[in-house]
């Protein structure tokens, strides 16, 4: 299984809310990433994790909170987001941090109200 | 910042190959290059990497320069389904080191 899903695909949300997304792969990597890709622009990294610990945070505000579960899970909880934070939100796994190549999943499509 | 340059785009008609170029001209010895792709609104796909040596998979071959200074990423018969924004990287393989996308380059295959 060299598959990385996400769920949901699409969300909208108030700016008041709550929300989770959640990325899951099961090829055995000890890393995984969110990315934040806007339209028309390349994704850009927002955190690493490395055996299930947080090892990389790219300056992202504290609306976004990301959660390590276990090896295999990835979520990112989202509280208070802005309008401008509307963009697709990708999960990335590969074997270590920093080491060959990442699969990345479908993305989330993620609309702030 | 990116530490490739890519043209911003690119055509080709269908059943030719596509050769997209990447300049690194300030690449280190030991950083790979890489080259993903992403189809409309779906998550980048990996396609290839090298190091020195010219690579050949299923899906592309990926020609380096002797100086390591540029590389071409090759598509030996382009299809409709290659339609896409094709991005090189490089990066070293050291343990916090992350993939940087540029803004790579938009090839559109032309019936």
């Amino acid at each position: 299984d060299t598959e990385v899903t996400q769920t949901p695909k699409h969300l909208v949300m108030g700016m008041t809310n709550k929300k989770s997304l959640k990325c899951e792969q099961h090829m055995g990597h000890r890393a995984m990433y969110w990315y934040k890709q806007k339209a028309k622009k390349p994704p850009e990294l927002m955190f690493v994790y490395s055996y299930e610990k947080l090892s990389i945070n790219e300056s992202v505000p504290s609306r976004f909170s990301p959660e390590c579960p276990n090896s295999s899970l990835l979520n990112l909880h989202l509280h208070a987001l802005q309008p401008e934070d509307s963009a697709l939100y990708l999960c990335a796994s590969s074997g270590l941090a920093g080491f060959g190549e990442q699969f990345f999943g479908p993305g989330t499509r993620l609309t702030v109200l | 910042d990116a530490k490739t340059t890519q043209p911003p785009s690119m055509d080709c008609a269908e059943g030719r190959a596509a050769n997209l170029p990447c300049n690194h001209s300030t690449i280190s010895g030991n950083e790979y290059v890489y080259w993903y792709r992403q189809i409309h609104s779906q998550g980048p796909q990996y396609i290839i990497h090298g190091l020195k040596n010219n690579e050949t998979n299923e899906m592309a071959s990926l020609i380096i320069t002797e100086d390591r200074k540029s590389s071409t990423l090759i598509l030996p018969h382009a299809t409709l389904r290659d339609t896409a924004v094709y991005y090189c990287i490089v990066r070293v393989a050291h343990y916090g080191q992350n993939f940087v996308f540029g803004p790579g380059t938009r090839l559109s295959v032309l019936p």
